[in-house]
């Protein structure tokens, strides 16, 4: 069964950068699909944030085009997220989740609280 | 970007009472690309149905999807205790793909 965890720091500081893995069991994310960020914020608004593709092309969300990097390490079955320039309105819980267009977000991470704070 | 509405925002239902949560979109989707979720508390957010009307894995058949175009409606056939949670709506016609607000669904 396909399986996703993030990790990073819970805490982060303004101004710095926020960096989350993505591990990936049951699956291999260069076989198919569309590997995801999307958060959700205080309140539960949902926002996709970017993806990096089976064959390592990406796409981001406009609103965060010049702060946001998705990599991956295929030898680990991990992408990644990098979030620069963080302020208190990046505060939110952190999904990674595999997508098809056609079929939705199927398959989710059980989340990780990333709190923007000095 | 689309903009997804969901109405209501909040609801409170009765065991066995049908429940329809609407979906509208501010530009015309294809019905390939409209997906609903259901999130409970704590937890992450589930596919409910894809592709406006297919059920996930593992979803009762009570749950149903409809729509085309700029309008989508997800429906309880009958309410159970379960079923409380917030539902979202989501399309993937266009980049950024987009999610509606919610609809939290309580128990009466």
């Amino acid at each position: 069964d396909v399986q996703l965890q993030e990790s990073g720091p819970g805490l982060v500081k303004p101004s710095q950068s926020l960096s989350l893995t993505c591990s990936v069991t049951g699956y291999s994310i260069t076989s198919g699909y569309y590997w995801n960020w999307i958060r959700q914020f205080p309140g539960n608004k949902l926002e996709w944030m970017g993806y990096i593709s089976y064959d390592g092309s990406n796409n981001y969300n406009p609103s965060l085009k010049n702060r946001i990097s998705i990599t991956r390490d295929t030898s680990k079955n991990q992408f990644f997220l990098k979030l620069n320039s963080v302020t208190t309105e990046d505060t939110a819980t952190y999904y990674c989740a595999r997508a098809d267009s056609h079929e939705g977000f199927a398959y989710w991470g059980q989340g990780t609280l990333v709190t923007v704070s000095a | 970007e689309i903009v997804l509405t969901q109405s209501p925002t909040t609801m409170a239902a009765s065991p066995g009472e049908k429940i329809t949560i609407t979906c509208s979109a501010s530009s015309s989707i294809s019905s390939n690309y409209l997906h609903w979720y259901q999130q409970k508390p704590g937890f992450s957010p589930k596919l409910l149905i894809y592709r406006t009307s297919n059920l996930a894995s593992g979803v009762p058949a009570r749950f149903s999807g409809s729509g085309s175009g700029t309008s989508y409606s997800l429906t309880i056939g009958t309410m159970e205790a379960e079923d409380v949670a917030t539902y979202y709506c989501q399309q993937g016609s266009s980049i950024p793909p987009t999610f509606g607000a919610g609809t939290k669904l309580e128990l009466k």
